[in-house]
């Protein structure tokens, strides 16, 4: 497998829900992102996982929560969302976060809208 | 803070004529520099990189050029074709060792037939 792959592929949730992202690589990368990305725009990153570990935590929102259940899992909470928070939201992973095997390699994304 | 900036934010071809997109970063640090392509709807993809070490990359159609000295790299696209047409972002690999990439603001291709 030499895919991220992430679900659902769509979702359509309520100021007041609760749901979560799910992405999902089998490549043996210990390196994986969430991203953020609004039409026109570039990714813009909130979260970095690095052997399981949370190392970058860009200011994200406290209704982002973010879980490393093993290497090759990543989820994304998502709990009070405004409708601002609608984007297409990217995971991508790497095989360590440096030097050679730092290339980034993007899933699908979520495209999600808070009505 | 660390700043990629990326020109030109539109660029429109004839199929077949070259592409040029230029990028600068602010973080000297910087040692590495993806290229993704990301089609309507679709993925952004890894087309080409390069590291501090090279001055030039090239694969097929496609080339990226460093100068180091002047903080600059650019994506050459040369016999361009209507499926080139995308959004391509640059991004430069920050100092530190997090992973952290930074992005430029894109640039939109349109080859035309």
């Amino acid at each position: 497998d030499t895919e991220v792959t992430q679900t659902p592929k769509h979702l359509v949730m309520g100021m007041t829900n609760k749901k979560s992202l799910k992405c999902e690589q089998h490549m043996g990368h210990r390196a994986m992102y969430w991203y953020k990305q609004k039409a026109k725009k570039p990714p813009e990153l909130m979260f970095v996982y690095s052997y399981e570990k949370l190392s970058i935590n860009e200011s994200v929102p406290s209704r982002f929560s973010p879980e490393c259940p093993n290497s090759s899992l990543l989820n994304l909470h998502l709990h009070a969302l405004q409708p601002e928070d609608s984007a297409l939201y990217l995971c991508a992973s790497s095989l360590r976060t440096s030097g050679s095997g730092n290339e980034q390699f993007f899933g699908p994304g979520t495209r999600l809208t808070v009505l | 803070g660390e700043n990629v900036e990326q020109h030109p934010s539109t660029l429109s071809v004839q199929e077949g004529d070259s592409a040029v997109i230029k990028c600068t970063y602010s973080d000297s640090a910087s040692n590495y520099f993806p290229w993704y392509k990301q089609e309507l709807g679709k993925r952004p993809q890894l087309i080409i990189d390069i590291r501090s070490n090279v001055g030039e990359k090239k694969d097929q159609r496609i080339a990226v050029t460093l100068n180091k000295t002047a903080k600059h790299f650019s994506l050459h696209i040369t016999e361009t074709q209507p499926e080139d047409s995308a959004v391509y972002f640059c991004a430069a690999h920050g100092s530190s060792n997090t992973g952290k990439l930074i992005f430029g603001q894109g640039t939109t291709l349109q080859v035309k037939p």
